[in-house]
C-alpha cells in the first residue's frame, strides 16, 4: 500500500532563512507527486506537482521540489522564506489512473518576521 | 482549476443528530471526493463519489454513517449521521481535474465544513 511520510511536523524559521521540507513515499511504480499548502483561514490549494520529465519542479511563490526516484523522495524547498509562507504543507502521492491520492501528515511552518 | 463551494461553512450539532454538507463545483467533473481532517491530523479519504454509481467507501467508513449523493456532475452531498463528539472534524470536498485539467490527477479542494458535535 502507498504511504507518505513527512519528516517534520513543525518548523520554525526566521524570514530569509532557507526551507527544506522532507517527503518520502512508498510505492514501487510510477507516481504523481504533489505539494499542497493551506494558509491560515484558507482552503487547501496546490503548490506544485510532478508527473514526468524534469525532476526539478517549480511551483508558485518561489517554491520548488525535486523528485529523486532512487530515494523515493520529493522534498520541498524555498531559498528565502517570507512571513507570508506561514502555513501547513502537505505532501501527496498517487499512482495515477484513478488511484486515490495519499496525503502525508503535514508540516506546520511558522516564519518569524 | 475548479472552484468549489461548500455549505455550511461550519456548524455546531447535538449528539445523535445528522448534518448534510453540500458541495458545488463550477464545472462538470467525474470524480468527487470527501475527506475528513481531524484536529492536528492529515486528510483521510472517506469516499469517492462518481455520478451515476454508488460511492466507494474507504476502510473504516460505511454508507450508513456517511451516506453520499451524487445527482449530477457538479454537485454532491455528504451526510454525517447519528453524530457523536468523535465526528467533530473538518469535512472537505475535492474534485480531480475538471474541465481545465482533466487528466492530471490534480485535486482541487473546497473551503471545508467545520463540524463540532457536542
Amino acid at each position: 500500500a502507498q504511504s507518505v511520510s513527512q519528516h517534520n511536523h513543525h518548523v520554525i524559521l526566521s524570514e530569509a532563512a532557507s526551507l527544506e521540507l522532507g517527503c518520502n513515499y512508498s510505492y514501487g511504480g510510477t507516481v504523481n507527486l504533489f505539494w499542497y499548502v493551506q494558509y491560515p483561514g484558507q482552503h487547501l490549494q496546490l503548490l506544485l506537482k510532478y508527473f514526468s520529465g524534469d525532476p526539478l519542479v517549480k511551483g508558485i511563490k518561489g517554491f520548488e521540489a525535486e523528485f529523486i526516484k532512487s530515494k523515493f523522495s520529493f522534498n520541498l524547498r524555498k531559498p528565502s522564506v517570507q512571513w507570508s509562507d506561514t502555513a501547513e504543507y502537505f505532501c501527496a502521492v498517487n499512482a495515477g489512473g484513478g488511484f486515490k491520492t495519499i496525503f502525508g501528515a503535514g508540516t506546520r511552518l511558522f516564519v518569524k518576521a | 482549476s475548479a472552484v468549489i463551494s461548500q455549505k455550511p461553512s461550519r456548524d455546531i450539532c447535538q449528539r445523535g443528530t445528522s448534518l448534510t454538507i453540500q458541495c458545488q463545483v463550477d464545472s462538470q467533473v467525474t470524480m468527487m471526493f470527501w475527506y475528513r481532517q481531524q484536529p492536528g491530523q492529515s486528510l483521510t479519504l472517506i469516499a469517492t463519489a462518481n455520478q451515476g454509481s454508488e460511492a466507494t467507501y474507504e476502510s473504516g467508513f460505511v454508507i450508513d454513517k456517511f451516506p453520499i449523493s451524487r445527482p449530477n456532475l457538479t454537485f454532491s452531498t455528504l451526510t454525517v449521521s447519528n453524530m457523536s463528539p468523535e465526528d467533530s472534524s473538518i469535512y472537505l470536498c475535492s474534485v480531480e481535474g475538471g474541465a481545465a485539467d482533466p487528466s492530471t490527477d490534480t485535486q482541487y479542494f473546497g473551503p471545508g465544513t467545520r463540524l463540532t458535535v457536542l
